[in-house]
């Protein structure tokens, strides 16, 4: 069955490291995207990329930073920077960045910091 | 700017009772509407969506939204509630020019049916 695979499920970090967040997708969408959520606030968009080796920030960036070798992996790494890295962590894909498309999304990773 | 309310945190309806979650969303031009529903620590699934055309979308089980434009409203409904319906129930909005990554999520409804 085609879909996205997020891994790790749950991780746990000590301040000061970094963390990568993995999203994996068979579904041969150009397009993936990485949320935030955090209770009460819906979810913020981190960084997406349109096609292979390009990518953009999105509204919360900072702290965060992303790579896009290859179509079906777009990983995310949560680095030290990131002042307030606990949360759930989203990733989506669509066919192409169209206005009227849906996102699929991956079953999340929660990221707590000790 | 773009944004999107969900006046309510929560709401509760009885299992076989009508419900109605509401969002009124805010956009330069016409606005492509999404309602999505996650259960708990899962993903985002997507319900439906109004692009163009009929006012009252059909989406996945069994749920439905009305598009409002007079009052800028976008409401999730569903004739007959069930247990299995309670999750947490996003609208988001996107403008008709630009990218899909200016999609603008709301707060989120959480859904609770009691039998």
């Amino acid at each position: 069955d085609g879909g996205i695979t997020q891994s790790p499920k749950y991780l746990f970090r000590k301040e000061g490291q970094n963390v990568t967040l993995s999203c994996e997708q068979n579904l041969n969408h150009d397009a993936m995207y990485w949320y935030r959520q955090d209770p009460g606030q819906g979810l913020r968009l981190i960084y997406y990329s349109q096609i292979v080796n390009d990518f953009q920030k999105g509204d919360i960036a900072e702290g965060y930073s992303v790579s896009r070798e290859k179509k079906e992996s777009f990983p995310l790494t949560v680095t030290s920077a990131q002042k307030n890295p606990t949360a759930f962590y989203l990733c989506a894909s669509m066919p192409s960045d169209t206005v009227t498309g849906e996102l699929f999304f991956g079953e999340g990773s929660r990221l707590t910091v000790l | 700017a773009q944004s999107v309310a969900q006046p309510e945190d929560q709401v509760n309806v009885a299992e076989g009772n009508p419900l109605t979650v509401k969002c009124t969303y805010s956009v330069s031009g016409n606005p492509y509407l999404f309602w999505y529903v996650q259960y708990p620590n899962r993903g985002l699934q997507f319900l439906l969506k109004y692009i163009t055309g009929d006012n009252l979308v059909k989406g996945s089980y069994g749920f439905e939204a009305e598009f409002n434009k007079s009052q800028t409203s976008f409401h999730l409904k569903k004739p007959s509630a069930l247990v299995s319906d309670s999750a947490l129930y996003f609208c988001a909005v996107r403008r008709p020019t630009g990218t899909a990554s200016k999609l603008t999520f709301g707060t989120g409804t959480r859904l609770q049916v009691t039998l």
